[in-house]
């Protein structure tokens, strides 16, 4: 079955450093996402990507952050100048939509994510 | 966006069947409603996802009453491999942009 992969599993870094993580979405889907999630707390949703542009955003993803699909395979987020409340795991995710008439069903396959520990 | 409720933890004995419900009052007309599965220390996984009355596939049963401000996943027969977090989410699966926002989510224990 494919999968949506991430590497690295575990990044550390010190404050103020950038940091690139990256993702490789299941072939044939079209939309894409970032989420992240602190220690002990829900999943927040960070940005969704389709048509290799950002579709939507949420507050978290500031100025500090950015995504691109640069080669048709990966899809990365990078913070530029990390903080210490950035530590967190950082899931990818793709999406397979399915339409069979009026009916859409959308399903998210998340990647095992990537530890970000900032020093 | 529609806000979801659910309660924060659960407890169950093996075996038994366990039914987590959700609340979203103010679902719109074009939202879905989908739960996933969470183990520490990986991704969400996919379980479910319903619009309107029963769906069900090899691992779970959504109910979705009729005025669709809440749905209720079942899951049947538990075991402790079930012990993990569900989340339920509303979202517009017609608009390409799909903010999808996890809710706290409930902590499913299945006790032997």
């Amino acid at each position: 079955e494919p999968e949506v992969t991430q590497t690295p599993s575990h990044q550390v870094t010190q404050m103020g450093q950038e940091v690139i993580l990256r993702c490789v979405p299941i072939s044939n889907h079209l939309y894409f996402y970032w989420y992240r999630q602190i220690l002990g707390q829900k999943v927040e949703f960070l940005v969704s990507f389709y048509n290799n542009e950002i579709s939507e955003k949420s507050e978290i993803f500031d100025d500090q952050f950015s995504v691109e699909r640069p080669d048709g395979s990966n899809f990365t987020l990078k913070i530029r100048s990390t903080k210490l409340e950035d530590s967190a795991m950082y899931f990818c995710a793709s999406l397979d939509r399915r339409t069979s008439g009026v009916l859409s069903t959308d399903t998210q396959y998340f990647g095992p994510g990537t530890r970000l520990t900032v020093l | 966006l529609a806000k979801t409720t659910q309660p924060i933890s659960m407890d169950s004995y093996e075996g038994q069947e366990v039914n987590i419900t959700c609340s979203h009052n103010n679902i719109a007309t074009n939202d879905y409603i989908t739960w996933y599965q969470q183990f520490p220390s990986q991704g969400p996984r996919f379980i479910i996802q319903g619009y309107k009355t029963k769906v069900t596939n090899e691992v779970a049963s959504l109910f979705i009453p009729a005025d669709r401000k809440s749905s209720t996943l079942s899951l049947p027969r538990v075991s402790l491999s079930d012990t993990a977090v569900y989340y339920c989410l509303v979202g517009d699966i017609t608009n390409t942009g799909n903010q999808f926002y996890f809710g706290t989510g409930t902590s499913l224990t299945v006790i032997p």
